[in-house]
């Protein structure tokens, strides 16, 4: 059973437009999210993330929105930019008894910004 | 570069062969944790490490899988007997101690390949 799913495995857009990733998640212990962006042969970089206790959390071109009644979280990039092309990872945090905030993450979405 | 280093990049190896994998993290995180990642998914959860104590597994961590962190510094996965369904990226990522959650940093993986 997937908790964390990202139903769009691409998405295109041009550039200087806006790019809207959509994730959805199930398990309610979830508390903190985050978004990573993963170029090739690279490991997943951390990009923005939102605490279940906001709905809103802005970084420059970045902006990712919750809605908790819906289980829903979006990563809204704007204006979209060519470099801004690679897969992005939905990632959500429980804290586990153990103290580990392990991460849960979606299959992702693969951006391409045309030119 | 202080982020977090993994070695080697690439293994290949037979069938039934063991396998060690080293991870650097940046120094100071206390907080470590290796991750999986095969091809169209998104990482999955192996285990976590609060300075040298290993404190969560996944089920995923089958008996043929060993993690230690000694110090509290770098950390090795062995796979021992290795069979064809343990193809993956190896990821570690590591995050200092904090209050919440703090966002995790990934190193660029070690891929294996069984033939």
């Amino acid at each position: 059973d997937q908790q964390v799913k990202q139903n769009s495995p691409s998405l295109s857009v041009q550039e200087g437009r806006i790019s809207i990733l959509n994730c959805d998640y199930t398990n309610s212990m979830f508390d903190y999210f985050l978004w990573y962006k993963k170029y090739p042969a690279e490991g997943p970089t951390f990009l923005i993330s939102i605490s279940s206790i906001k709905d809103k959390n802005e970084d420059g071109r970045f902006t990712v929105f919750l809605n908790k009644s819906a289980k829903h979280l979006s990563l809204h990039i704007v204006p979209s930019q060519p470099g801004d092309s690679a897969v992005y990872f939905c990632a959500a945090s429980a804290h586990s008894g153990a103290g580990s905030y392990q991460l849960t993450f979606g299959k992702g979405t693969k951006l391409s910004v045309i030119p | 570069d202080t982020g977090v280093s993994q070695d080697p990049r690439h293994k290949i190896t037979k069938r039934g062969q063991n396998v060690t994998f080293r991870c650097d993290p940046i120094s100071e995180h206390n907080r470590l944790y290796w991750y999986r990642q095969t091809l169209g998914q998104g990482p999955e959860f192996l285990t976590y490490f609060q300075n040298e104590a290993q404190l969560e597994k996944s089920r995923l961590l089958s008996d043929r899988f060993s993690a230690e962190r000694p110090k509290g510094s770098f950390s090795t996965l062995e796979i021992q007997r290795t069979e064809q369904g343990d193809s993956a990226m190896y990821l570690c990522a590591s995050s200092p101690f904090g209050e919440g959650v703090q966002p995790q940093h990934f190193g660029d993986g070690t891929r294996l390949s069984i033939l």
